[in-house]
């Protein structure tokens, strides 16, 4: 299985930041990487997929790169609403598999 | 609009079984895959299986040997059965709505059921 492994397990940032959260494959994932974003309580909802495709309604504060096997998803001028664990999860290979997480709390 | 909602007991005995079921609106079993995946409290995603379109299945080998997933178009409702559960098991389940295409994450999630496993 491929194994995900996200960076930091936990963030703490100010308003108006920007923040980057990290995600490295264990191998190859050409793309195939997804980024979710889970509120307490809440299901996981869709943010970016296709490494850097945002989806509908995301806004555009939001963005993903990287390539290979290590990818990044960024958040542009922090919003108190992007207080969140994200997710990303790789589909390029089955079985799919999810990091571990970050936390992203505000300071 | 599309929506996913899962059901079935909170609490299961250990060695019992699960059954979950997840009840689909605003799109249909036969055009999009339905996913299932789990989060323990405070932990990370795992996924379990999937249900194609055409009704065949594939599972995590890690549950495999547990778990079995059917759906009934009719009702548009997916099932979840996993036997044998124990303490590991506790988790919150989701179903989840395949993107259209081959690729294959996630863009509709259900709101989760949160299961128990405790005699």
């Amino acid at each position: 299985d491929i194994q995900m492994t996200q960076s930091p397990a936990s963030l703490s940032a100010s308003l108006g930041e920007t923040v980057t959260i990290e995600c490295r494959a264990s191998e190859d994932i050409y793309n195939g990487l997804a980024w979710y974003q889970q509120k307490p309580g809440k299901s996981p909802q869709l943010l970016i997929y296709n490494a850097n495709s945002l989806h509908t309604g995301v806004p555009s504060r939001f963005s993903g790169s990287g390539s290979g096997t290590q990818y990044s998803l960024k958040i542009n001028s922090l919003q108190s609403e992007d207080v969140a664990s994200y997710f990303c999860q790789q589909y390029y290979d089955y079985p799919w598999t999810f990091g571990g997480g970050t936390k992203l709390e505000l300071k | 609009q599309v929506q996913l909602k899962e059901s079935g007991p909170g609490l299961v005995q250990p060695s019992q079984t699960l059954s979950l079921t997840c009840t689909v609106s605003g799109f249909s079993l036969t055009s999009y895959n339905v996913h299932w995946v789990r989060q323990p409290t405070g932990k990370g995603l795992e996924w379990m299986g999937v249900i194609w379109t055409g009704g065949s299945t594939d599972y995590n080998s890690a549950l495999k040997s547990r778990l079995s997933i059917s759906r009934d178009t009719s009702k548009s409702q997916v099932f979840l059965k996993m036997n044998s559960l124990q303490t590991e098991d506790i988790a919150t389940y989701y179903c989840a709505r395949e993107d259209g295409g081959s690729a294959y994450y996630f863009d509709y999630w259900g709101q989760g059921v949160m299961v128990t496993v405790s005699s």
